[in-house]
């Protein structure tokens, strides 16, 4: 299994540039996340889809979008890349039970850059 | 909206030391989980914690949650090199929600 996979793994950008971040579990888990990092803030959510064909806003949603485009595959918009969105991007998944939300399972991330 | 505190920000150690990292929140937790992280790479799952004065050890880590579960602590014990890496405790606030919340992280390093 590969569990959460990334694409890309690097990504420099213009402002004003759009890019779309992959990923995908095989885990066959019915939640997926997406975060960012950035120094001394930890992980914010982003955006999650708590099961295939619904998203929901997380913390910092404004400048991206999402897509579930199957209970595999999360996909991560940005339409016009601002110099603010320089961060490190990460997926997760996981699975639940009833209320129990359980462990999340992380990608290696996206570096992106926007000059 | 609810935060997670961590304590220390950063841990220097001469291998073969005990540690002890915290992660602190003002309201109950429903779900704590630690993670450990490499520099540069994604994170990695360590334990769960679910119930109150719940304890979990995995090889020289345990992690403990207090009965009123707003408290956790990692314990490491007998440091080694492979132990160095960022420590962040991430957390359900509210039950049955899916907004995840993190701690800003401890880094960890182990002098040999």
């Amino acid at each position: 299994n590969a569990g959460v996979t990334q694409t890309p793994k690097f990504q420099v950008l213009k402002t004003g540039q759009s890019m779309t971040l992959q990923c995908a579990q095989d885990m066959n888990h019915n939640s997926m996340y997406w975060y960012r990092q950035d120094p001394g803030m930890g992980l914010r959510l982003i955006y999650y889809s708590a099961s295939e064909g619904t998203t929901d806003k997380g913390e910092v949603p404004n400048g991206y979008n999402v897509s579930r485009l199957n209970k595999r595959e999360f996909s991560l918009r940005l339409e016009s890349a601002a110099p603010s969105q320089t961060s490190v991007y990460f997926c997760a998944s996981s699975e639940h039970v009833g209320t129990v939300r359980g462990e999340q399972f992380f990608g290696p991330g996206t570096r992106l850059t926007v000059l | 909206s609810q935060e997670l505190e961590q304590s220390p920000q950063s841990l220097i150690v001469q291998e073969g030391k005990n540690l002890t990292i915290n992660c602190t929140s003002s309201k109950t937790l429903y779900g704590l989980y630690w993670y450990k992280q490499k520099y540069g790479e994604g994170l990695i799952f360590l334990m769960m914690l679910q119930k109150g004065g719940e304890e979990k050890s995995h090889e020289k880590i345990t992690a403990k949650l207090d009965e009123k579960k707003q408290q956790s602590s990692l314990h490491i014990t007998a440091s080694q090199p492979s132990h160095a890496g960022i420590y962040l405790c991430g957390a359900v606030p509210l039950s049955g929600t899916y907004k995840y919340i993190f701690g800003t992280g401890t880094r960890l390093k182990v002098l040999a």
